[in-house]
């Protein structure tokens, strides 16, 4: 299996900062990772795909960058909307592993 | 609207069978695959298999296989994720979801997601 690994697992942040979350591979995926937001009590959604990808609806304060092994997902201005949990996702092969998740919360 | 629906929250003691469903639909069920994700309590998601219903195509994590049943019936456009003998282990969240893709790539995601079914597994 491709193991996932998020760094950090929390982060504090205030409203209008900017933040990154790091994604690693244990094997080069070339870009195929997958970001996903997590709320609480509610199911994942989707964001990014192919690793730098926006999905039609995100907001255009996500991006993703990374190839390889090493991924990065960056929200350029954080708004209060944005504290949740944050996934990466390899779709490079089965079984499709997820990060552990990154919590982004409020400083 | 492509909609994942999912069934409702289960209370089960150990040794228990369980079968919970996902119905699809606003798309072409038969032709997406359906994956089953585990979020076990205050923890992150793990993948755990995904069925192909047009022809029931279906591959497990290592994790999972032998441990639940993925099976579909596209005549009703329902994707199913079973237990034969439940364990307090396996009390979790459970998500379907739709694997999407960009047309004429090799990427794909999950998107959307079933709303979760809760499963408690308590003696």
């Amino acid at each position: 299996d491709i193991q996932m690994t998020q760094s950090p697992s929390s982060l504090s942040a205030s409203v209008g900062d900017r933040v990154s979350i790091t994604c690693r591979a244990s094997q080069s995926i070339s870009n195929y990772l997958n970001w996903y937001q997590q709320k609480p009590g509610k199911a994942p959604k989707f964001l990014i795909y192919g690793a730098s990808s926006l999905q039609s609806g995100a907001p255009s304060r996500f991006s993703g960058s990374g190839s390889g092994t090493d991924f990065t997902l960056t929200i350029s201005s954080l708004q209060p909307e944005d504290f949740a949990t944050y996934y990466c996702q390899q779709s490079y092969s089965t079984p499709y592993t997820f990060g552990q998740g990154t919590k982004l919360e409020i400083k | 609207e492509v909609q994942l629906v999912q069934s409702g929250a289960e209370v089960k003691k150990p040794g228990e069978s369980l079968k919970i469903s996902c119905k699809g639909s606003g798309y072409s069920f038969t032709s997406y695959w359906i994956g089953w994700v585990r979020q076990m309590p205050g923890k992150g998601l793990e993948w755990m298999g995904i069925i192909y219903p047009g022809d029931s195509d279906t591959r497990y994590s290592p994790s999972f296989r032998g441990q639940v049943t993925i099976s579909a019936d596209k005549s009703i456009s329902t994707a199913y994720l079973q237990w034969s003998s439940l364990k307090a282990s396996d009390t979790a969240i459970y998500y379907c979801a739709r694997r999407d893709y960009a047309s004429g790539t090799s990427f794909h995601w999950f998107d959307p997601w079933g709303q979760g079914t809760l499963v408690t597994v308590s003696s």
